[in-house]
């Protein structure tokens, strides 16, 4: 049973243009939400968070919005580089708990 | 240190080895996790310690895995008699909050780059 989904394995996008990554969630108990992005090689790096009493969350390029009543959240990049390119996880954490779980990611891929 | 660091990088073993999978966490950081990532699927909770504690071992798969950190910082994680469905990358995270710190707040981690096992 995945209670958070990523249903997009991968997106291209071309440079300057918004990135949209989608992440939908079926525990109504999650109350923090990050996203994480994940170069090969390398650990999955926090990008941006958003508690579930919030909307939205703005920090440079990236904002994640949250509905609530549809479960869903989302990371906009704007403009989208090159550098952007990656695995991008979402995940959630149950109020008073310690352990987020994470989607299966989206490789998105910024042509130049 | 200044980030999470894991040791080995890769490591190949032959089915039925057992292998130990090393964690260094930010020092200082209370709160110690692993993760299981399998090809193409998300990081996959094993286990959590908070300082020496071992609070939740609830997504170990099986008795052959064992995790430990023994005096609250470097921590391991072994897997006895290794089998070929073992074979992912194994993911090391810290955070400076622990359960029920009153600032918790989101509680971010910061993971390791990970350890690959490959099982032949």
């Amino acid at each position: 049973d995945q209670q958070v989904k990523q249903n997009s394995p991968s997106l291209s996008v071309q440079e300057g243009r918004i990135s949209i990554l989608n992440c939908d969630y079926t525990n109504s108990m999650f109350d923090y939400f990050l996203w994480y992005k994940k170069y090969p090689a390398e650990g999955p790096t926090f990008l941006i968070s958003i508690s579930s009493i919030k909307d939205k969350n703005e920090d440079g390029r990236f904002t994640v919005f949250l509905n609530k009543s549809a479960k869903h959240l989302s990371l906009h990049i704007v403009p989208s580089q090159p550098g952007d390119s990656a695995v991008y996880f979402c995940a959630a954490r149950t109020s008073g708990t310690y352990k987020y779980i994470f989607g299966t990611g989206t490789r998105l891929k910024v042509l130049a | 240190g200044a980030g999470v660091s894991q040791s080995p990088r890769y490591k190949v073993a032959k089915r039925g080895q057992d292998v130990a999978l090393r964690c260094d966490p930010i020092s200082g950081h209370v709160s110690l996790f692993w993760y299981q990532q399998a090809l193409g699927q998300g990081p996959e909770f094993l286990t959590y310690f908070q300082n020496e504690a071992q609070l939740d071992k609830s997504g170990l798969p099986s008795d052959r895995f064992f995790a430990e950190r023994p005096e609250g910082s470097v921590s391991t994680l072994k897997i006895q008699r290794t089998q070929q469905e073992d074979s992912a990358v194994y993911l090391c995270a810290s955070s400076s909050l622990g359960l029920g710190s009153p600032s918790s707040g989101a509680n971010v981690l910061t993971f390791g780059a990970g350890s690959r096992l490959t099982v032949l």
